[in-house]
């Protein structure tokens, strides 16, 4: 069974704070890592598929980093927002001669005070 | 983003009845769907995966006679629970992509209460 931890599980930070939380993975057998964001009472979003070791991507003032030797990848937000509150999931596909396996994280809960 | 519809949002019913819920995905064709379930507190759980046309997989420890999936078009898949138990009330949550590792597009998920 693949052990897919992210952390913290809950974060509380002040408007205009920056913030990272970490997702943490299986280093076999990667083959991508999705984040996605979830806001309560409305559908999972996706932010960002990866692939490639040392990928990095950005929208907006979300970014996030990937480290796929060591099994991790960073969620990064610069300056939050109120509506940036929501539990962000990562997520991680293993794949191999036998098939593939698709697993979430637990999340991280974001609360921005206004 | 891609839109995703789930229905129905809400569903009460009693022990021993089955139920199905459609996932459809509204403006593209979604050649693979996922089934998530999530227990209070804990992360979505892949259920299975389905393409388009061909059997779903199943996570292991999910019951394929327990959990029908048919996905007979690019827009619709359906997860029948067949004679649901109190223990099968949960969330559960589809998905749609272009593939089984591309971005997936979710539903707004239905809360299935078994009395």
């Amino acid at each position: 069974i693949l052990n897919v931890e992210q952390s913290p599980q809950s974060l509380h930070v002040q408007e205009g704070d920056s913030t990272n939380f970490t997702c943490s993975f299986p280093s076999s057998n990667f083959y991508a890592l999705h984040w996605y964001r979830w806001e309560t009472a409305k559908s999972p979003e996706a932010l960002f598929v990866m692939t490639l070791n040392g990928d990095e991507k950005k929208k907006g003032r979300i970014s996030a980093t990937l480290n796929t030797k060591e099994g991790y990848s960073y969620l990064y937000i610069k300056g939050s927002q109120p509506e940036d509150s929501a539990t962000y999931l990562c997520a991680f596909l293993a794949r191999d001669n036998y098939g593939q396996n698709f697993v979430f994280g637990p999340g991280t809960r974001l609360s921005v005070l206004p | 983003g891609a839109v995703v519809s789930q229905h129905p949002s809400w569903v009460i019913c009693k022990s021993g009845t089955s139920v199905k819920i459609e996932c459809r995905s509204l403006d593209f064709q979604a050649t693979t769907m996922f089934w998530y379930r999530q227990f209070p507190k804990q992360s979505l759980m892949l259920m299975a995966t389905s393409n388009e046309g061909s059997k779903a997989t199943y996570e292991q420890g999910v019951e394929k006679d327990k959990f029908l999936i048919n996905h007979a078009s690019l827009t619709l898949s359906t997860l029948t629970v067949t004679s649901a138990h109190p223990e099968d009330s949960s969330f559960y949550i589809c998905s749609a992509s272009l593939g089984p590792q591309e971005t997936q597009y979710f539903g707004p998920g239905t809360r299935l209460l078994v009395l």
